[in-house]
Order: structure tokens, then sequence, then C-alpha cells
């Protein structure tokens, strides 16, 4: 089974408009790290935002917030006021502490947004 | 502070060619991984370090081999090359035990042909 589930390969939205990017995951281990990174058309990785399993609040980062819903194992990133550079993919990726945290993240296969203006 | 570096940018090979990817990073980090990224697709492990010293495989180890004789390299050894290893290739860094946080080096282009 896959661990993390991204549902839209592509996403076409209105310059401004607020935009949800979806993720789901799967694991049964009760400690662990969901992030999102954004990759734009040159190539690195941009790490966007973090939500840890044992927060109380959802994360935020300026225009970037994680909808992080436990019971339902999803975390989707929703972007505000969404602008032209914004287009990009977008990849959700899980730690698990199985591994002390060392074994790296676990990607989904991405969103690609493009904000049309 | 160059944070994670990886050298080559691009690289072509032949098939049965071996070669070397170049990792580093000045952060003192104890973690570091190699990920290959193929089109369509998210980043999959291939090794990962928690040390100098220690190394250990993670979802698509086959045919790729990797060191850490110091805390600051990391590289990853393709042995003898196929087309099935043309990707783009990442390191990474980690702080270690208790930091969520993960650095992500450039990238490597790399075709086999």
């Amino acid at each position: 089974a896959q661990k993390i589930t991204q549902t839209q390969p592509g996403m076409f939205v209105q310059e401004k408009e607020a935009v949800t990017l979806d993720c789901t995951y799967d694991t049964s281990d009760p400690s662990y790290g969901l992030f999102w990174y954004k990759q734009p058309s040159s190539g690195e990785m941009i790490f966007l935002i973090y939500q840890g399993s044992y927060d109380q609040q959802n994360a935020t980062e300026g225009r970037y917030s994680l909808n992080f819903q436990k019971a339902r194992k999803s975390a989707n990133l929703v972007i505000s006021a969404s602008q032209l550079g914004d287009s990009a993919m977008y990849f959700c990726a899980m730690r698990e502490s199985a591994g002390g945290g060392a074994d790296g993240l676990t990607f989904g296969k991405g969103t690609h947004l493009i904000i049309q203006p | 502070n160059a944070g994670v570096t990886q050298t080559p940018k691009f690289q072509v090979l032949k098939t049965g060619q071996s070669m070397t990817l170049q990792c580093a990073q000045d952060m003192n980090h104890e973690y570091m991984s190699w990920y290959r990224q193929d089109p369509g697709m998210g980043l999959r492990l291939i090794h990962y370090s928690v040390g100098a010293g220690i190394t250990d495989q993670g979802e698509v180890p086959n045919g790729y081999n990797v060191s850490r004789s110091t805390t600051e390299d990391f590289p990853l050894r393709l042995l003898s090359a196929a087309p099935s290893q043309t990707s783009v290739y990442f390191c990474a860094s980690s702080p270690g035990t208790g930091s969520y946080e993960q650095y992500f080096g450039p990238g490597t282009r790399l075709t086999v042909t």
C-alpha cells in the first residue's frame, strides 16, 4: 500500500484564489512528521511546511498552512492568495520515527499546480 | 556556508560505465541520504547514513553503493550503469534525532545510454 497518496496529478487555479492540495498518508507509527515541498521547473526541492504528529495546532508558514486531520490521516496543503510564482510541482512526504527519523522521507507522486493569470 | 553541494550537475554515461556522484555538506549534520526522482514520481530513497561509518539501504538500493568515511561527505557509486538508472539524484542532510529539518542539494541529472 502507498504510504503517501496525492490524488491530484494536476491543478489549474486562477491567480489570487486559495488552493488546497490533497495528501493522505498511511502509517502505524504513533510518531511521525509530515512535510510539503515545492519543486519549481528549475528542479530544486524547497521546504515549505512541517507538521509533527503530536502537534496540537495546524502548522502555518506565511501563505502556507497545513490542514492536519489526524483521524482521517490527511495533511492537505493550503496556499492562500495564490501567485503566478506558485506554479510548480508540490510533494507531500512523511518521516516515520521507527528508524529514529534517520531513514529518510517517503514521498507522494506530486501535484502539478499551474496558476493562471 | 554552502549547505548541501552535489557534483556534477549533469552527467551522461554509457551502459556498463561506473561513476561516483559526490555530495558534501558543511552543516555538521549527522544524517545524510540519497534519493532518485524519475519522471512523474516523487523522490525515492536509495541509501542513507546516520553518521560516519554507518550506512543502510532505502527503498531502491540495487545498483548503488555508498560509504560515509567523514561527516561531511556521502558519495553515491554506480558500479555498472544501466539505462534504468537514468534519473535525477538528490542528496539531503538532516541535523539528526529530534530535528525535522532536511536540506536538499540541487540535484544531479544522470543519463545512461
